[in-house]
């Protein structure tokens, strides 16, 4: 299979603990975005990569929350000392991007479901 | 915080009818996409119309654009049971270099 994954894809912790996902994308894909998603609600945008280089990160990513794609192919999104309000579906995406361009369709991963209880 | 409103929240319809799906948006979009979830899975691309472009079609999908309205509909033709799924609008807002912002989505139900 030559789709997006995610490992694990669950994960129940308690409250307070560390917890890392790692991402594997497309191999030939330069960019990479984590997202968020609650019940109910659409995914929400966190951050993202192109190649190695973090370009962009959401208010919603606080100081416990860090990621990293340390050689331009996989990611990993750690949240330290978690909350209750971190359980959410937490999805990997990436995309082959030319240049400037935004035209470009986002390859989903199945997602990692964290549980915090 | 989300960039869209789809309307409605759900719909259940027959097989065989036509399911239309409508997103309103509040910013300038460079393009607009349209996703489709299964139930606790990732998310898969359907279609991506360009701000430039009023209409497009792949298969049984017809998606409009009208930004003077900020809006844009997803019309499924000849519906299928399999077409269950909760349906998602996404926009790449101007000068937002593709990240995506999406809507709450519509479940959409197809009986057999």
């Amino acid at each position: 299979d030559t789709g997006v994954s995610q490992d694990p894809r669950h994960k129940i912790t308690k409250r307070g603990q560390n917890v890392t996902f790692r991402c594997d994308p497309i191999s030939e894909h330069n960019r990479l975005y984590w997202y968020r998603q609650t019940l109910g609600q659409g995914p929400e945008f966190l951050t993202y990569f192109q190649n190695e280089a973090q370009l962009e990160k959401s208010r919603l990513l606080s100081d416990r929350f860090s990621a990293e794609r340390p050689k331009g192919s996989f990611s990993t999104l750690e949240i330290q000392r978690t909350e209750q309000g971190d359980s959410a579906m937490y999805l990997c995406a990436s995309s082959l991007v030319y240049g400037a361009t935004s035209y470009n369709e986002q390859f989903f991963g199945p997602g990692t479901r964290l549980t915090v209880l | 915080s989300q960039q869209g409103e789809e309307d409605p929240q759900a719909l259940s319809i027959q097989e065989g009818e036509n399911a239309t799906m409508n997103c309103s948006y509040k910013t300038s979009i460079n393009n607009l996409q349209w996703y489709r979830q299964n139930s606790g899975r990732g998310l898969v691309h359907l279609i991506l119309i360009r701000s430039n472009e009023r209409e497009k079609h792949s298969g049984r999908l017809r998606v409009t654009l009208d930004t003077s309205k900020k809006s844009s509909s997803l019309l499924i033709t000849a519906s299928r049971a399999a077409d269950t799924a909760s349906y998602f609008c996404a926009t790449v807002r101007t000068g937002a270099n593709s990240k995506l912002t999406f809507g709450k989505g519509i479940t959409l139900s197809v009986r057999p």
